[in-house]
C-alpha cells in the first residue's frame, strides 16, 4: 500500500519565477492538504481540496493556488516567489468525513529553496 | 481560534530515561481532534495518535503512552525507556472544522535528543 508520494524532493528557484509542486495521495483516501514549514516552526496549513475544489484556504497570499484531478492528486503554485517562501511543503491526505476528522497521513516534503 | 501550545522547545534526555512532552491547547469546539506526530531528520511528519474529545482514556503503546486532559486542555505524550531512535522532532496538533474541511493546527514542537 503506497503512502503519499511528492515530488520533487528539493527544488531550488529565484526570486520572482514560480513553482510547481505535486503529490499523489494515499491509496484510498480522497481528500488532500498542504501545510508550509518554515525552518524550526510547525508546520502552517495552505488549503485543502476535495472533490476538485478548494475547501479552506489558511493565512496565504493568492501567489499560492492548487488544484486537485479526478484521481486525487494534487499540486500546489506558487507564483513570484518571494526569499520568505523558502520552506519545507508537505502534502497529506485523508479521507473525507465531514465533520470527522480524519487522519491526515504526510508525504515526505518538497524542500523549497529561492535564493 | 485554535492555538496548541508546546512550552518545551528543546528536550535532552540519556538513554532509558523516561520523558514527558506537554502540549496544551485552546479551543471553543466541543467536539475535536487532538494528534501527536513525529518527524525525524528525514522530514516525514509520522502519524502517532488521534484521540477525540469525548475519549479521555488514556493510551499506551508499547514504550508510548498519552495523557489527555480536558479539565486543563493537556494531551501529554510519554516515551518510557528512551531510546536513541526515538530522537526527533514531536508536534502535537489539533483539529479545526471549517464548513466540513479539516485543517491542523500545529504546536511549535519540541525537539527530543536521546543521548547513548
Amino acid at each position: 500500500d503506497a503512502g503519499v508520494t511528492q515530488s520533487p524532493t528539493h527544488l531550488i528557484k529565484t526570486r520572482g519565477q514560480q513553482v510547481t509542486l505535486r503529490c499523489s495521495p494515499k491509496s484510498g483516501h480522497d481528500t488532500v492538504s498542504w501545510y508550509q514549514q518554515a525552518l524550526g516552526q510547525g508546520p502552517q496549513f495552505i488549503f485543502q481540496y476535495y472533490e476538485e475544489e478548494e475547501r479552506q484556504r489558511g493565512n496565504f497570499p493568492d501567489r499560492f493556488s492548487g488544484h486537485q484531478f479526478p484521481n486525487y492528486s494534487s499540486e500546489l503554485n506558487v507564483n513570484a516567489l518571494l526569499l520568505g517562501d523558502s520552506a519545507l511543503y508537505l502534502c497529506a491526505s485523508s479521507l473525507h468525513r465531514g465533520a470527522v476528522a480524519d487522519t491526515q497521513y504526510f508525504g515526505p516534503g518538497t524542500r523549497l529553496t529561492v535564493l | 481560534a485554535q492555538k496548541v501550545t508546546q512550552a518545551q522547545t528543546e528536550i535532552s534526555v540519556v538513554e532509558k530515561e523516561d520523558v514527558t512532552l506537554d502540549c496544551v491547547y485552546e479551543t471553543r469546539d466541543t467536539t475535536y481532534y487532538l494528534f501527536w506526530y513525529k518527524q525525524p531528520p528525514s522530514g516525514e511528519l509520522v502519524f502517532l495518535i488521534r484521540r477525540n474529545s469525548f475519549d479521555e482514556q488514556n493510551e499506551i503503546s508499547g514504550r508510548y503512552s498519552w495523557n489527555f486532559q480536558k479539565s486543563t486542555s493537556s494531551f501529554n505524550f510519554t516515551i518510557t525507556a528512551s531510546q536513541v531512535v526515538d530522537s526527533a522532532v514531536y508536534f502535537c496538533a489539533l483539529s479545526e472544522s471549517i464548513q466540513g474541511a479539516q485543517k491542523l493546527v500545529f504546536g511549535q514542537g519540541t525537539r527530543l535528543t536521546i543521548n547513548p
